[in-house]
């Protein structure tokens, strides 16, 4: 059974980068038909999806955050990453990764990291 | 980028009621809809898929139905486990957009 995990700093300083990187167990990040996602949630608000990597490196993101959004794959290490720059206090948020299926949507998700930018 | 609108926002209900969430997209995303389920502190699930097929393990009193822009979440008789956040998304599209969810409080 697939399963994610994330990893990374709980605290960040601002105009700092957040990186987080997403284990993959129990599965293959190289089968195709999936897009490894990252998703954020406000302290008590919705959803947002931040975007996602196809295994062979394609990316695709979120307008609204796509001057400061890499990700990158490691398909040895079946992880992949997030690293969002020019972190301010509205990047402070639980980070989720998931696995989107195209067919299903987001079916598998990580138990979610939280991220607290302030110095 | 396709623009989600789900309502309503909060929602009160109690044990056995039909509930009936809507979820509306600012254009026709084929059926490629997704509802999840968020119990606070918890990741999302998913229950329904391209608009109305039931993930695996859900119960059957969630049903999806819908099409083209217009889409609606049915649980047929609510249960203590069903008080949560409820979010639509779409992915239609290269990218994803979520609607702003619906918390289903008790009565």
């Amino acid at each position: 059974q697939v399963q994610l995990q994330e990893s990374g700093p709980g605290l960040i300083k601002p105009s700092q980068t957040l990186s987080l990187t997403c284990t993959v167990s129990g599965g293959s990040i190289s089968s195709g038909g999936y897009y490894w996602s990252w998703i954020r949630q406000h302290p008590g608000k919705g959803l947002e999806w931040i975007g996602y990597i196809y295994y062979s490196g394609s990316t695709y993101y979120n307008p609204s955050l796509k001057s400061r959004v890499t990700m990158s794959v490691d398909t040895s290490k079946i992880q992949f990453s997030l690293n969002l720059n020019s972190v301010t206090a509205a990047d402070t948020a639980m980070y989720y990764c998931a696995r989107d299926d195209i067919l299903t949507g987001a079916s598998i998700w990580g138990q979610g990291t939280l991220v607290t930018v302030s110095s | 980028d396709i623009q989600m609108t789900q309502s309503p926002s909060t929602l009160s209900a109690s044990v056995g009621d039909r509930v009936t969430i809507t979820c509306r997209a600012s254009q026709s995303i084929n059926n490629w809809l997704a509802w999840y389920q968020q119990i606070p502190g918890k990741a999302p699930k998913v229950l329904i898929y391209k608009a109305s097929t039931l993930e695996s393990g859900v119960p059957s009193r969630f049903s999806g139905s819908g099409s083209g822009t217009e889409f609606t979440l049915t649980i047929s008789s609510l249960q203590p486990d069903d008080f949560a956040t409820y979010y639509c998304q779409q992915y239609n599209s290269y990218s994803r957009t979520f609607g702003q969810g619906t918390k289903v409080e008790i009565k």
